[in-house]
């Protein structure tokens, strides 16, 4: 089976720091992406990790480790626009592609 | 740009019924995936498909069932709608990967189920 936890909610102050956790675990992992959805909107594709490490991508970067089955994404220098659901999600080796319940980012001037 | 097109935005059905959602993708993509999403829940995944005819139940299929007769179409069939089937259904494609890597999803805009 497969168990993916990520907080519900979360705040913070436009220009500030945040950094979303998600813990899974799975067996057949093959990755961890991490997508944003704005409300009333389609999910969009922000990274993917595979191996160990962070990867950056402009104001966003994410991070995998995965002995600890432990990811995060960090966004730097908040904007009111990223004021969205980030979801979690793992990918396995027979393609399949699981999410949790993703976090509800609130951004505040 | 890859584009997944499903075929209604909003859709009203009666208990009983049969329906069927739609889902079209025009990049040459292997696997296709269907979704539910539901406040607090997530995306939970329903089926998917990583080749035409082939399929695999996700983690609630019931009530549930697919169809991939051709590669670009990926259709959700509600055999006999229920209330507990409102929803929004969301359908992704993306490229096969054997198994050997994973690559980008991409979603359609969804479909609001709501079944009276």
């Amino acid at each position: 089976g497969q168990n993916i936890d990520q907080p519900t909610e979360m705040t913070a102050t436009e220009g500030a720091i945040v950094q979303i956790n998600c813990t899974y675990q799975t067996s057949g992992f093959n990755g961890l992406f991490w997508y944003q959805q704005h409300a009333g909107e389609a999910p969009t594709f922000l990274s993917y990790n595979v191996l160990d490490g962070l990867e950056e991508k402009g104001r966003f970067s994410s991070f995998l480790s995965r002995s600890k089955g432990y990811s995060y994404l960090l966004l730097k220098e908040l904007q009111m626009k990223d004021s969205a659901s980030y979801l979690c999600a793992v990918g396995h080796n027979t393609d399949k592609l699981i999410f949790g319940t993703g976090t509800r980012l609130q951004v505040f001037p | 740009d890859v584009k997944v097109t499903q075929s209604s935005r909003y859709l009203v059905k009666r208990t009983g019924e049969k329906v069927f959602l739609e889902c079209v993708q025009d990049m040459d993509h292997e696997n296709m995936f269907w979704y539910r999403q539901d406040p607090g829940l997530g995306l939970r995944l329903i089926y998917f498909s990583y080749d035409v005819k082939m399929k695999e139940k996700g983690d609630i299929p019931e009530g549930y069932s697919v169809s991939r007769e051709k590669k670009e179409r990926f259709s959700l069939i509600l055999e006999s709608a229920s209330t507990n089937q409102t929803s929004m259904y969301l359908c992704a494609s993306q490229v096969g990967t054997g198994g050997g890597g994973n690559t980008e999803a991409f979603f359609g805009q969804g479909t609001r189920l709501t079944v009276v």
